[in-house]
């Protein structure tokens, strides 16, 4: 089943304490990126990656780190989390960018962060 | 910046109504697309718009791009209780941007 997958789906932490949530894809997409959503205020892109090795800011980057290693995988990192990175964060994937709008993005079920 | 604006925030209606929503933009875009998220999920496109003027219909769904390519608007007629969950649009100009949402609730 083609599938965006990302874990965990919930993860409770301390501020400080650096945590990873992975993604994966299946459907050898080369566009991938990440993004978080608050209340209010829909769904902000933090990263994104157009390829292999290739890695760009989206509109909130700061506290984020990512890798694009290999196709499948794209690691989301935040080295010292921070309470105000308490959200629900969407891993998604697409066919490339420029046919994206063509061929849809597709969504991970997401993964609940509350950091204290 | 570009400014987006989705409304109305949050809907409570009764099944079988129609539902109507929008949102507007002070730039222009080439696309514009609509997503739902149904609960613990995450979204799933529903309707795509490519040309200014487009009414597309999916089912009992109709979305139309704005004649100005500044704005969109998602209809949702007879509204069942599966239609509940958070509905973004998307308009799509250099980069895909998301809307704040609509938020559906459904009175069976």
């Amino acid at each position: 089943e083609a599938q965006v997958t990302q874990n965990p789906r919930y993860l409770i932490t301390v501020t400080g304490k650096k945590l990873t949530v992975t993604c994966s894809q299946n459907m050898n997409h080369e566009y991938m990126s990440w993004y978080r959503q608050d209340p209010g205020l829909g769904l902000r892109q933090i990263y994104y990656s157009m390829n292999v090795e290739v890695t760009d800011k989206g509109d909130v980057p700061e506290g984020y780190k990512v890798s694009r290693k290999e196709k499948r995988n794209f690691p989301l990192i935040l080295e010292s989390p921070s309470p105000n990175q308490t959200s629900l964060y969407f891993c998604a994937s697409a066919l490339d960018l420029l046919s994206s709008y063509n061929s849809p993005l597709h969504f991970g079920n997401g993964t609940r962060l509350t950091v204290t | 910046g570009q400014q987006l604006n989705q409304s109305p925030q949050s809907m409570f209606i009764q099944e079988g109504e129609d539902v109507s929503m929008n949102c507007t933009s002070s730039s222009i875009f080439n696309t514009w697309l609509w997503y739902k998220q149904d609960p613990g999920e995450g979204p799933v496109l529903l309707i795509a718009l490519y040309k200014a003027g487009e009414l597309t219909s999916n089912g009992r769904l109709t979305a139309q791009f704005g004649i100005t390519r500044k704005d969109s608007f998602l209809n949702i007629s007879a509204s069942i209780p599966s239609d509940v969950g958070i509905y973004f649009c998307a308009p799509w100009g250099n980069k895909l941007v998301f809307g704040a949402g609509t938020i559906l609730r459904v009175k069976s």
